[in-house]
């Protein structure tokens, strides 16, 4: 059964740069499939932040895009995640999943990422 | 950009069939998936491709959608059902994913 587990720091300063990485456990991150990171500010909706095919190819939520960089290590099983100049309003519960849309999907447990000084 | 549009809240009593919709302009051309998100824990999904329900969800779980709105219905709403349901679909590039804003459900 596959695993995902978010790690990175749990503070940010503002106008900093978020970095997470996504581990991949219990299968290959080079199998035909979109990995994904998804937020939740604290009592709210969940956002699609954007994906990555094991070839590289991204998709970004258009709101993000100027900031978001998505990206995959092959060697060590896993994806990352890069978003810069963050604010407070960058403050969520960050998941790594692999393919949301599918029944065959997996998510992470989540990791929450506080932006202040 | 692209949105896909869920009541705030929807309550119904134990065993009675609750309906959470999704409105969005794309829903014709694209599907809905629907995920269930209990206090604390991370989303599950519960249908997938309009009407598709995944192993282990049960069956009281359905999908549905006609035009520019996608229906989720749970038919005898169980307490344990009590979450928040989100909506998700693409634009109509396919390129870009969106949740709904997110419907608690009440049951009691």
């Amino acid at each position: 059964q596959v695993q995902l587990q978010e790690s990175g720091p749990g503070l940010v300063k503002p106008s900093g740069t978020l970095s997470l990485t996504c581990a991949v456990s219990g299968g290959s991150i080079s199998s035909s499939n979109w990995w994904s990171w998804v937020r939740q500010p604290p009592g709210k909706g969940l956002e699609w932040i954007g994906e990555i095919y094991h070839s590289g190819s991204t998709n970004y939520n258009p709101s993000l895009k100027s900031r978001v960089t998505i990206s995959v290590d092959k060697s060590k099983n896993q994806f990352s995640l890069k978003l810069s100049s963050v604010t407070a309003a960058d403050t969520a519960v960050y998941y790594c999943a692999k393919e949301i849309a599918a029944p065959s999907g997996y998510w992470g447990q989540g990791t929450l990422v506080t932006v202040s000084s | 950009s692209y949105e896909l549009t869920q009541p705030p809240s929807v309550s119904v009593s134990p065993g009675q069939t609750a309906r959470i919709t999704c409105s969005g302009d794309a829903l014709p051309k694209k599907y809905p998936y629907w995920y269930q998100q209990k206090s604390g824990q991370a989303p599950v999904l519960v249908i997938y491709e309009d009407s598709k329900r995944p192993s282990g969800i049960p069956e009281r779980f359905s999908g549905s959608s006609s035009g520019t709105m996608a229906t989720l219905t749970i038919s005898g709403a169980q307490v344990e059902d009590e979450a928040d349901y989100y909506c998700y679909s693409t634009d109509s590039s396919g390129n870009h994913w969106v949740f709904g804003g997110g419907t608690k459900l009440t049951v009691l």
